[in-house]
């Protein structure tokens, strides 16, 4: 069975400083892995996506996230962050095929202080 | 209008009223979903559809009915719903065809309050 942990329901950083917020992934078969934000009374909207080409990932608003098998983690990074970055932030892995289900994280809040 | 709409964005109803929830698409996606977020809690999947047909009914209670008439549109029906239903409740799309990722389209969502 499938499954995704996120560490930390909350993380803070300064404004300029690295953001890391963290998943791992549970999946028989390497999977799709996926990174969704929320901005308040929004949906959710696609950061990035790892669909088995390359390993490090790159993502809209500056955001990367690096797939590591041997860890099965997808962590998502921002080098530099900004107050505009402050949303909830949502891991999620799918099977390749033969499947409608996503299995989603519980969600990172990133606060982001001046 | 582009992407998924969702409407209304607010919706207030007693336990005895009849609403519906509307999405639409504007994507030409073949899948469309009902996802419900409650705080301190995952999202869950209430239901699929794809192509029309629904191949996904995750256990949702009855009073929950879904009703998609085309690839474009998807309602969920509301009837006798309980003070825990309240949530967000999020419409998505995909395009799920051979060699396509797949990933989720989301509208804005209908937040929902029973009183």
């Amino acid at each position: 069975a499938q499954s995704v942990t996120q560490l930390g329901s909350h993380v803070s950083v300064s404004e300029g400083a690295l953001v890391l917020l963290r998943c791992n992934y549970s999946s028989s078969v390497p999977p799709y892995l996926f990174w969704y934000v929320q901005y308040p009374n929004q949906g959710l909207q696609l950061l990035l996506k790892y669909t088995s080409a390359a390993t490090l990932v790159k993502g809209i608003n500056g955001f990367e996230a690096e797939f590591k098998k041997s860890e099965t983690s997808f962590h998502l990074t921002k080098p530099s962050a900004h107050m505009s970055d402050a949303a909830e932030y949502f891991c999620a892995v799918r099977r390749v095929s033969g499947t409608y289900k996503y299995i989603f994280g519980t969600g990172t809040r990133l606060k982001v202080l001046a | 209008e582009t992407g998924v709409t969702q409407t209304p964005r607010h919706l207030v109803m007693g336990m005895t009223n009849k609403k519906s929830l509307k999405c639409e698409q504007h994507l030409g996606h073949n899948a469309m979903y009902w996802y419900k977020q409650s705080a301190k809690k995952p999202l869950e999947l209430m239901f699929v559809y794809s192509l029309e047909e629904r191949v996904e009914n995750n256990s949702v209670p009855s009073r929950f009915s879904p009703e998609c008439p085309n690839s474009s549109h998807l309602f969920l029906h509301l009837h006798t719903l309980q003070p825990e239903d309240s949530a967000l409740y999020l419409c998505a799309s995909s395009q799920d065809t051979s060699g396509n990722t797949g990933e989720l389209f989301f509208g804005e969502g209908s937040r929902l309050t029973v009183l």
